[in-house]
């Protein structure tokens, strides 16, 4: 199965700051990767399609990128209402693997 | 407008077998391939398995022979049934409407998920 490592599994920023949550595959999924936000209480909701596309709906704030094996979602001029878990998901092999989870609060 | 909505028993014995059904609107299940996935209170994801738009089903292996996917088109439904549930099969269970873009895949709507506790 392939290996989606998370990081960081937590982490509190201010308002307005830049945030990056990065996973690293264990073997080549290429650009098969999708993000998703999930708040409290609620099913996940797809944020970035294909490592680097946003999906339908989601701010500008919010972008995807690769470098190698190293998948990053960055959220630029952090909002209140960005405060949720954010999970990785690869498609490129069965079964379908996620990353751990990162919880993002505000400090 | 697509929709997605899990329902079941919310509460199963242990050693006994879990049934759910994800009721889908705005779409065909002939078109869409729906996935199951289940979360153990707000951690990792897990994939469990997928019925295709032709009936075509795949599982996660590890839950090897006890977890079954089928579907009904005529009343667009999907089914779990997972046996021999233990403990650790508490958690949320998703149905999601899966499909290929132009580009890539989308996993684009989920249901609400639905809660499933395993205790005697």
């Amino acid at each position: 199965d392939i290996q989606m490592t998370q990081s960081p599994s937590s982490m509190s920023a201010s308002l307005g700051d830049r945030v990056t949550i990065t996973c690293q595959a264990s073997q080549d999924i290429g650009n098969n990767l999708i993000w998703f936000q999930q708040k409290p209480g609620k099913a996940p909701r797809p944020m970035i399609y294909y490592a680097t596309n946003l999906a339908n709906g989601v701010p500008s704030r919010f972008s995807g990128s690769r470098s190698g094996s190293d998948y990053s979602l960055t959220i630029n001029n952090l909002e209140s209402e960005d405060v949720a878990d954010y999970h990785c998901l690869q498609y490129k092999r069965y079964p379908l693997t996620f990353g751990s989870g990162t919880k993002l609060e505000i400090k | 407008q697509v929709k997605l909505k899990e329902s079941g028993p919310g509460l199963v014995q242990p050693s006994e077998t879990l049934s759910l059904t994800c009721t889908v609107s705005g779409f065909s299940l002939t078109s869409y391939s729906v996935h199951w996935f289940r979360q153990h209170s707000g951690k990792r994801l897990e994939w469990m398995g997928r019925v295709w738009s032709d009936g075509d089903t795949s599982y996660n292996s590890a839950f090897t022979s006890r977890l079954n996917i089928s579907r009904d088109t005529s009343k667009s439904q999907v089914f779990l049934k997972m046996n021999g549930l233990q403990t650790e099969d508490t958690g949320t269970y998703y149905c999601v409407r899966h499909w290929l873009g132009p580009r890539y895949y989308y996993f684009d709507f989920w249901g609400p998920g639905t809660m499933v506790t395993v205790s005697s």
